[in-house]
């Protein structure tokens, strides 16, 4: 059964600075690989999805990288902003359309 | 832009009611999915359909049941609500998997229904 960890759960950073977001997946065999964000009580919104034939994408200030056979994405900010606060979920597809979701990391970026 | 609608923002029903939630997307997608979310469990898989009149059990499926009667309509209902049904309920859809290029397609969520049961 897949499973999806994100490191960290909580992150708090001053406005500016260049992050990192951890995603790990325990099966490999995956189609692809989905980053949303979500704001408190609100529902999720794509950010970015990779391929599992792909290495990274990019949007804007956001780069997320796949090494699909070691199991991992991350998703880099780029000079990070007060708006960039709120969780960020990493999904991904490893048969049929279901999506297995990590539990989130949520972000702070104070002014 | 894709729209995934989700009927309610905000619900309060009573216990032992029969709720529904319902779910629209105007972009012909095939695939469709009931998730609920709570604190410390994530996003857990209710339901999912990948046609019209089909359905799926997700991993907790139990207390639930769905219809899907229309392409651009996925219903999501409580037969007999309880209090542990109290939770987040967020409604997604997406294209099948692109069979030419290989290659599955992005999933797009509503704006979420926070139901309390009472």
């Amino acid at each position: 059964k897949q499973e999806v960890t994100q490191i960290p759960a909580a992150l708090s950073v001053p406005e500016g600075e260049n992050l990192v977001l951890n995603c790990s997946f325990t099966d490999s065999a995956i189609y692809n690989l989905q980053w949303f964000r979500q704001d408190p009580g609100k529902g999720l919104t794509s950010l970015l999805l990779i391929q599992s034939s792909q290495r990274e994408q990019t949007s804007g200030r956001l780069n997320a990288s796949l090494d699909k056979s070691s199991g991992r994405s991350t998703l880099y900010i780029a000079a990070s902003q007060p708006g960039d606060s709120a969780t960020y979920l990493c999904a991904v597809r490893s048969s049929g359309s279901r999506l297995t979701f990590g539990e989130g990391t949520q972000l702070t970026v104070n002014p | 832009d894709v729209k995934v609608t989700q009927s309610s923002r905000y619900l309060v029903k009573r216990t032992g009611e029969k709720v529904f939630l319902e779910c629209v997307q105007d972009m012909d997608h095939e695939n469709m999915f009931w998730y609920r979310q709570d604190p410390g469990l994530g996003l857990r898989l209710i339901y999912f359909s990948y046609d019209v009149k089909m359905k799926e059990k997700g991993d907790i499926p139990e207390g639930y049941s769905v219809s899907r009667e229309k392409k651009e309509r996925f219903s999501l209902i409580l037969e007999s609500a309880s209090t542990n049904q109290t939770s987040m309920y967020l409604c997604a859809s997406s294209p099948p998997r692109d069979r030419a290029r290989g290659m599955n397609t992005e999933a797009f969520f509503g704006q979420g229904t926070r139901l309390t049961v009472v």
